[in-house]
């Protein structure tokens, strides 16, 4: 089973500011088969890149995918009032399908 | 507009059944693997088991092989979880989502959930 450690736990920045998480996998994800997900409260998880660096459907371009092998990011251009929320990576290069723990983005 | 609505959760004993539901709409059900994958409290995300198209190919967690039964009736739009002993840590949100092509792959749509309580 490949294990996804996502870091920073928490990140804290203002409105404008630039994000960038990362996801490391315990072994290389086929293909860079990797998918990033946005989680607000009470809601469920929304796509929003696919096969490492490919935006989904009417995300905006603010956000970009990156990486291969183990290592793997997440980076959010300008930091919109939307974006403050839980983002998960994903790796569906072989099962049993993983996620990260998470990495939070909030106001500071 | 695709849409996955979960259904069927409740609070249940350990030890108790209890059976999940998702109807699909807004898109061709017969034609896509549907997975399901659940959210502890206040945790991340924990994938439970995939269904091909045709249902000729399910895969499970490990952990849960045995206990949790995967189906759908492609004539009903529906997809189906039973779940059997369950225990307390099973406790969490239950979500469908649309994989994009086999399994395994990515989930372009969820469903909003449906909680699952396993407390005496």
């Amino acid at each position: 089973e490949i294990v996804l450690t996502q870091s920073p736990g928490t990140l804290s920045l203002s409105l404008g500011e630039r994000a960038t998480f990362s996801c490391r996998a315990s072994q290389s994800v086929s293909r860079g088969y990797v998918a990033w997900y946005q989680q607000k409260p009470g809601q469920a998880p929304r796509l929003l890149i696919f096969d490492a660096s490919n935006r989904a459907t009417g995300i905006p371009d603010r956000f970009s995918g990156s990486g291969s092998g183990t290592d793997f990011t997440l980076t959010i251009g300008r930091l919109e009032p939307e974006d403050f929320a839980l983002y998960y990576c994903h790796q569906y290069g072989s099962s049993p399908l993983t996620f990260g723990g998470g990495t939070k983005v909030e106001i500071k | 507009e695709v849409q996955l609505v979960e259904s069927g959760g409740g609070l249940v004993k350990p030890g108790g059944s209890l059976r999940l539901s998702c109807a699909a709409s807004g898109f061709i059900f017969s034609t896509y693997t549907i997975n399901w994958v659940r959210q502890a409290p206040g945790k991340g995300l924990e994938w439970v088991a995939s269904i091909s198209s045709s249902s000729a190919n399910i895969y499970y967690a490990d952990s849960l092989r045995g206990r949790f039964t995967v189906s759908r009736d492609n004539a009903k739009n529906s997809l189906y979880l039973q779940m059997n002993s369950l225990r307390v840590e099973d406790t969490a949100i239950y979500y469908c989502a649309r994989v994009r092509g086999s399994y395994p792959n990515y989930f372009d749509s969820w469903g909003q959930g449906t909680l699952v309580t396993v407390s005496s």
